[in-house]
């Protein structure tokens, strides 16, 4: 079985500006959970989804969001980007959302 | 955010040597994970535990999942140069609505000279 991707690998953006990531879940695997990863903050949980709906949120500002399609690949997307948001953005993929998830290689997004 | 505090931080060891790392947690939790992540990688998963009590090994690796569902450890026996990276733990609690969130450790840091 092929496992987690995410596009893009890299990311550069400036303030202000929005950007989107994806992420393919293991193949059967129907809950998506994102992650942000950050030296001060270490890793910090975002969303998850589930058969296309968002079941549990992390403390993140409204300008983070996310979705997922109906075959179980997730979107995020960050608003009005900030210097703090570079980060590495993870995202994790189980069968059911309350087993064990296993992680993508991350998108890398530096904010200038 | 709630984090787990993993102990010790870092850890400078020879070859050979066998390594220990724990997490505690103020919450219990129905699974604990073990991850190691290298630099600008996601992390690996090295072994999952689901019961209190349960110890698990994965070849050179052991882990065991408290009793009180508040703990848990792993270790590294004879330690090799490609052990070298971040190890994290994480705890999952299914209860309610906790719906895909782990929780994670801060992370130790293994270094291996050889």
């Amino acid at each position: 079985k092929a496992g987690v991707t995410q596009t893009p690998r890299y990311l550069i953006k400036t303030r202000g500006q929005q950007v989107t990531l994806s992420c393919s879940p293991i193949s059967g695997h129907r809950s998506v959970s994102w992650y942000q990863q950050t030296p001060g903050q270490g890793l910090q949980f975002l969303f998850e989804y589930f058969s296309e709906t968002q079941r549990n949120k992390g403390n993140f500002p409204g300008r983070f969001s996310g979705r997922q399609f109906s075959n179980s690949r997730s979107e995020m997307n960050v608003s009005t980007l900030e210097l703090g948001d570079s980060a590495l953005y993870l995202c994790a993929s189980s069968s059911q959302g309350k087993e064990t998830q296993y992680f993508g290689p991350g998108t890398r997004l530096l904010v200038l | 955010g709630q984090q787990l505090n993993q102990s010790p931080q870092s850890m400078f060891i020879q070859e050979g040597e066998d390594v220990s790392m724990n997490c505690t947690s103020s919450s219990i939790f129905n699974t604990w994970l073990w991850y190691k992540q290298d630099p600008g990688e996601g992390p690996v998963l090295l072994i999952a535990l689901y019961k209190a009590g349960e110890l698990t090994s994965n070849g050179r690796l052991t882990a065991q999942f408290g009793i009180t569902r508040k703990d848990s450890f792993l270790n590294i026996s004879a330690s090799i140069p490609s052990d070298v990276g971040i190890y994290f733990c994480a705890g999952l609690y299914a209860g309610g609505t906790s719906y895909g969130k782990l929780t994670f450790g801060q992370g130790t840091i293994l270094t291996v000279h050889p």
